[in-house]
């Protein structure tokens, strides 16, 4: 079975502090993704990447930046966390390119005080 | 005007009910579609791709309609199971997950 593991569930961070959030998948796929979903919003594109090391923008990168040392592990930075960016974030891989299906992690719930 | 829309709902109805939920986009270059289902505080899942024939899986159906610029998806006999956001999710570049642009999500909730 497929599994996109995210470092953690539920975090919460006092402004200006640094966040990392981690994802961990383990189906050998080269694209991985960062969202952040918020209500009335959906889901919105943070970073994603398409090879180890090699990272592009999304829709909302600003505030984010990501690190791909390895090809199981993405990991997103939020170099100073500020209350905008209270939300749930979701980490996802990339299947077979026609079918279009997503596999995500479980989600990583920031509150930012 | 967002590039995906749905109605946001929440659509109440009994079990047994069949519910239909629409999803209109505003790109005409868009090349597929898909339904994920999302449970209350889990991660989206791909429920069923959306072909321009049609297609039907079980109590599920899925149609596209390329003039209008919206896809559908009909539940029918409901189960308490299927309570859920369902997200419409649109692709621009057939095989680019890059351009997977995705629907706020419409809210079900089936009834006992």
């Amino acid at each position: 079975d497929v599994k996109v593991t995210q470092s953690s569930r539920y975090l919460v961070k006092r402004t200006g502090e640094k966040v990392f959030l981690e994802c961990v998948q383990d189906m050998d796929h080269e694209n991985m993704f960062w969202y952040r979903q918020d209500p009335g919003l959906g889901l919105r594109l943070i970073y994603f990447s398409y090879d180890v090391k090699m990272k592009e923008k999304g829709d909302i990168p600003e505030g984010y930046s990501v690190s791909r040392e390895k090809k199981e592990r993405f990991s997103l930075i939020l170099e100073s966390a500020s209350t905008n960016q209270t939300s749930m974030y979701l980490c996802a891989t990339f299947g077979l390119a026609d079918t279009g299906e997503l596999f995500f992690g479980e989600g990583s719930r920031l509150t930012v005080l | 005007r967002k590039e995906v829309e749905q109605d946001p709902g929440p659509f109440n109805v009994p079990e047994g009910a069949t519910v239909a939920f629409n999803c209109t986009y505003s790109n005409s270059a868009s090349q597929s579609f898909f339904w994920y289902r999302q449970d209350c505080r889990k991660e989206p899942k791909l429920l069923m791709s959306v072909y321009s024939s049609g297609n039907e899986d079980g109590r599920f159906t899925a149609q596209l309609n390329r003039a209008s610029q919206y896809i559908s998806l009909l539940i029918r006999d409901s189960k308490l199971s299927d309570s859920a956001t369902y997200l419409c999710v649109v692709n621009y570049h057939s095989g680019s997950a890059r351009q997977l642009t995705f629907g706020s999500g419409t809210q079900l909730t089936v009834l006992p």
